[in-house]
C-alpha cells in the first residue's frame, strides 16, 4: 500500500539556521505534494504544493523540493525564527482517488 | 473570511457511550472532510463530501461511525458505541472543490477521551 514517511525524531535548531525536513513515499508516484503546519492544539494550515513536474518552489522563506526519481520531497526554512517551531505535515493525493494521505509529520524546534 | 468551524472543543465520554461532533465548513466550500488524528500521527481520512453526496468513506468504521451533510452545508459526525481506541482528536476540513492541488482548511478539532 502507498505510504509515506517523516522523520519522527524532533528538528532541533538555532534561530537563523536553516531548517530542513524529509518526506519519503512509497509504492506509488504522486502527481504532488502538500506541506502543512501544526501548532499545538490547532488544526493543520496549509503552507505549499508542488507538482511532479515542478523541481522547487519558494514563498517567502519557504522551499519545497520534489525529486520523482528519489521518491522524496524537502522543505526548507531559511533563516529560522522561534515562532516557525511547529510540526510540519507531507501529504499526497493518487490521481485515482480524492484521498489525501499524510505523513506523521517532524516536529521542529527553534532556539532563540 | 471566517474559518470552519467545529464544536465540541473537548469531550470525555465513557466506553460505549455515544458522541457527536459538528463542523461548520467555510462559506461556498463544496468539499468537507472528517479526519481521525491519533497522539503523534498524522490526520486520516475518515469520510469525504462532495456537497451532501459521500465521496470516499472507505476508512470509516461503519458498524459505529456515520456522518451526514445536510443541505451541503453543515456536517455532523457520531460514534456509537464509543471504543477506547477512538481517542482521538476529529478533525474537520473544507476545500472548494476537489480538484487536483486544493488546499484544505482545517477546524482546530474536536479532542475526544474515552474512559
Amino acid at each position: 500500500s502507498q505510504k509515506i514517511e517523516q522523520n519522527s525524531e524532533a528538528l532541533n535548531i538555532q534561530e537563523g539556521k536553516t531548517a530542513t525536513l524529509t518526506c519519503n513515499y512509497t509504492n506509488y508516484s504522486p502527481a504532488y505534494l502538500q506541506w502543512y503546519r501544526q501548532d499545538p492544539g490547532r488544526g493543520p494550515v496549509f503552507l505549499l504544493l508542488i507538482r511532479e513536474n515542478e523541481k522547487e518552489k519558494r514563498k517567502e522563506r519557504l522551499k519545497v523540493t520534489f525529486d520523482t526519481t528519489l521518491k522524496q520531497s524537502l522543505f526548507h526554512i531559511t533563516a529560522s525564527q522561534p515562532a516557525d517551531s511547529a510540526t510540519y505535515l507531507c501529504a499526497f493525493r493518487m490521481d485515482s482517488s480524492y484521498k489525501l494521505i499524510f505523513g506523521s509529520g517532524t516536529r521542529l524546534l527553534v532556539r532563540p | 473570511e471566517a474559518g470552519v468551524a467545529q464544536s465540541p472543543r473537548y469531550k470525555i465520554i465513557e466506553k460505549r457511550q455515544s458522541v457527536a461532533f459538528w463542523c461548520n465548513p467555510i462559506s461556498g466550500h463544496a468539499t468537507l472532510y472528517w479526519y481521525q488524528q491519533i497522539l503523534g500521527q498524522g490526520p486520516k481520512l475518515l469520510i469525504q463530501f462532495q456537497n451532501n453526496g459521500v465521496v470516499d468513506d472507505s476508512q470509516l468504521p461503519k458498524d459505529r461511525f456515520s456522518a451526514e451533510r445536510l443541505k451541503g452545508v453543515d456536517s455532523t459526525l457520531k460514534i456509537q458505541p464509543a471504543k477506547l481506541e477512538d481517542s482521538a482528536v476529529y478533525l474537520c476540513a473544507s476545500s472548494l472543490g476537489s480538484g487536483v492541488g486544493q488546499p484544505q482548511h482545517f477546524g482546530d478539532g474536536t479532542r475526544l477521551s474515552i474512559l
